[in-house]
């Protein structure tokens, strides 16, 4: 079971990237997933989740309608649409499985830096 | 937003009892998750649903969840257990994680 993201990069104030993070290992299909990011010496803050068939997203208040999930299931992978960035957007961006029946994330990948030049 | 708050630091002694409070506004309503997140790692799962523990992980690590404050308890602590530990849960279709909180194993 293994979630790898790649994308990350720097990136100046008020542009693009998107991030990718494939899955292997388990039926992908079959899971809720989430973007969750860490911040330079920080903690940990949830971003944006997707249902199984992509029909259904949330995200945290601060980056609504500047990050954009989505997912392709037959491809196995999970991607994080990122535009108008800002410095705060500066972190190591997680992507993570639900537990399938439970409100938790029992598998994630090793991270991908974004950095937000101002 | 909901907002969950951790002790900043909690220090152990090797083989001793280490607790971790997660308070939080009727928290005991809500399910709680626990990470354990080692410098340059991942986090990793180690309770959920308030008091399960995921395959792998050892039977030191519990957690309890009533009134506003989860608690996970590692039990005869080991160096290994030295981390960032964070709290986890769920209100109106979004996430929160607790503010976190560095365990040294003195």
């Amino acid at each position: 079971v293994l979630l790898v993201e790649s994308g990350g990069g720097l990136v100046q104030a008020g542009g693009s990237l998107r991030l990718s993070c494939t899955a292997s290992g388990f039926t992908f299909r079959s899971h809720w997933m989430s973007w969750v990011r860490q911040a330079p010496g920080k903690g940990l803050e949830w971003v944006a989740d997707i249902n199984e068939d992509g029909s259904v997203k949330n995200y945290v208040d601060s980056v609504e309608g500047r990050l954009t999930i989505s997912r392709d299931n037959a491809k196995d992978s999970l991607y994080l649409q990122m535009s108008s960035l800002r410095a705060e957007d500066t972190a190591i961006y997680y992507c993570a499985r639900h537990l399938i029946g439970y409100i938790t994330f029992d598998i994630w990948g090793q991270g991908t830096m974004v950095t937000v030049s101002s | 937003s909901h907002e969950l708050t951790q002790p900043p630091s909690v220090s152990v002694s090797p083989g001793q009892t280490a607790s971790i409070s997660c308070s939080g506004d009727k928290l005991g309503d809500k399910y709680a998750s626990w990470y354990q997140q080692k410098p340059g790692q991942s986090p990793v799962l180690v309770i959920y649903q308030n008091s399960k523990r995921p395959s792998g992980i050892p039977e030191r690590f519990s957690g309890s969840n009533s009134g506003n404050t989860a608690t996970l308890t590692i039990s005869g602590t080991q160096a290994m257990d030295e981390a960032d530990y964070y709290c986890q849960a769920w209100d109106i279709s979004a996430f929160v994680f607790g503010t976190g909180t560095k365990v040294t194993v003195l």
